[in-house]
């Protein structure tokens, strides 16, 4: 089964409007979790690392002020994107090491923005 | 900087026929390579962890091997529904757990 789940699967929002999509390991603890981004037909564009109890790590080119991560507990991540525009219109996937080096994903999330 | 290339892009086969998709590399130290399977509108699902030059692994109808500088997913008398985009990774001996990506193969079978 699932082992790492997002919420929600999919939004549509308005321009101008925040929206928080969150992550979250079932049944372990995760203290690193990452957030991808990926565009239709490309691969995994890594966002940011989000560490249990202190600030994530921003990839070159991301803006943190843009993209906040939260990751408040040990089994939860949230991605807050704020002021939302057509162009941050993508799909978003976190994942969460378990078994040694080893990432498993979450479903992922389809943001839409209006 | 690890490196990852896969080909082909894309890839037609007809139910049956039997092919190989590669992934190459370039890691100061290989963790570890990983193999995944994604379907449109959802996230990576794992497949192989590999170590080891030699190392195989096999689930169903893929086998996936490595060696030094390659990797390879076998996928023998494929069916339809083996039709996904697969994405090979590599994680270096550096200090975090942060694999580097390739762009994908795209499957599909015909039946």
């Amino acid at each position: 089964g699932a082992v790492v789940s997002q919420h929600p699967s999919w939004v549509i929002c308005k321009s101008g409007t925040s929206v928080k999509i969150e992550c979250r390991s079932l049944d372990f603890q995760a203290t690193t979790m990452f957030w991808y981004r990926q565009f239709p037909k490309q691969s995994l564009m890594l966002m940011a690392t989000s560490n249990e109890g202190s600030k994530a790590t921003y990839e070159q080119g991301v803006e943190k002020d843009k993209f906040l991560i939260n990751h408040a507990s040990l089994t939860l991540s949230t991605l807050t994107v704020t002021s939302a525009h057509p162009e941050d219109s993508s799909f978003y996937i976190c994942s969460a090491p378990i078994i040694q080096e080893t990432q498993y994903f979450g479903p992922g999330t389809r943001l839409l923005v209006l | 900087e690890d490196q990852v290339t896969q080909s082909p892009e894309a890839l037609r086969l007809q139910e049956g026929e039997s092919s190989s998709l590669n992934c190459s590399y370039t890691v100061s130290g290989l963790r570890g390579l990983f193999w995944y399977r994604q379907d449109p509108g959802k996230g990576p699902e794992f497949l192989f962890t590999l170590y080891s030059a030699g190392e195989e692994k096999e689930k169903e109808r893929l086998k996936a091997t490595l060696t030094k500088k390659e990797s390879f997913l076998h996928i023998t008398a494929p069916k339809p529904e083996d039709s996904a985009t697969y994405l090979c990774a590599v994680q270096g001996e550096g200090g975090s757990y942060i694999p580097t990506f390739g762009r994908g193969t795209s499957l599909i079978v015909h039946p």
